[in-house]
């Protein structure tokens, strides 16, 4: 079954500076990768997805994420944090049979420093 | 465009009270349809699936139930709340039987058993 790892439940950078939130799955078959963003109080939106087009993923907000088998890795990246990246961060991995299902990480909450 | 609704977007409800949560999805057919549940300072728990009318699988034995009476309505329901059901609970929808389209959530319900 597949299984998602979110390393850090909190993690705080300087504005400026780069966002790295770690991510690692585990996945008998080909995965499905996404990254979703979450403010306070609201649904939770899709930041990108990985479909096996491409290892390197550009989503909304100036973010990216570089799919690496070897390594069963799919680390969320930033060049320079603004204070709007405050939020929850998922990384989540999807079932190709059954329910269709999507298995989402613990969550790591970035906080921005001014 | 695709919308989905879900209402009430807060709810206080005593302990042994009947609750029903609804949520609806426009612009689109047979969505694959998911009920999770947030905890304060959890990630996201998948309660209910549903690939098509009358289609319900349970992820989690507990005091709640789901019911899809129409194509693109999903409804979250419980006979006598308990203090363990409050959270924050989401709505999502998929397109059928694809798993890398990812989801789009609803703005949640805040759940509070008093």
């Amino acid at each position: 079954a597949q299984s998602v790892t979110q390393l850090g439940s909190h993690v705080s950078v300087s504005e400026g500076a780069l966002v790295l939130l770690r991510c690692n799955y585990s996945s008998s078959v080909p995965p499905y990768l996404f990254w979703y963003v979450q403010y306070p109080n609201q649904g939770l939106q899709l930041l990108l997805k990985y479909t096996s087009a491409a290892t390197l993923v550009k989503g909304i907000n100036g973010f990216e994420a570089e799919f690496k088998k070897s390594e069963t890795s799919f680390h969320l990246t930033k060049p320079s944090a603004h204070m709007s990246d405050a939020a929850e961060y998922f990384c989540a991995v999807g079932e190709p049979t059954g329910g269709f299902k999507t298995i989402f990480g613990a969550g790591t909450r970035l906080f921005v420093k001014a | 465009s695709q919308t989905i609704h879900q209402w009430p977007a807060t709810l206080v409800q005593p302990v042994g009270s009947p609750l029903s949560l609804e949520c609806t999805v426009e612009g689109t057919s047979n969505p694959n349809l998911y009920w999770y549940r947030q905890a304060a300072g959890r990630g996201l728990q998948l309660l209910f699936y549903s690939v098509g009318i009358g289609q319900i699988s349970s992820e989690v034995p507990q005091n709640l139930s789901a019911s899809r009476p129409q194509d693109r309505q999903f409804i979250l329901s419980s006979k006598k709340l308990l203090l363990s059901d409050s959270g924050f609970y989401l709505c999502a929808w998929s397109r059928l039987q694809v798993t890398n389209y990812g989801y789009t959530f609803g703005s949640g319900t805040r759940l509070t058993v008093v």
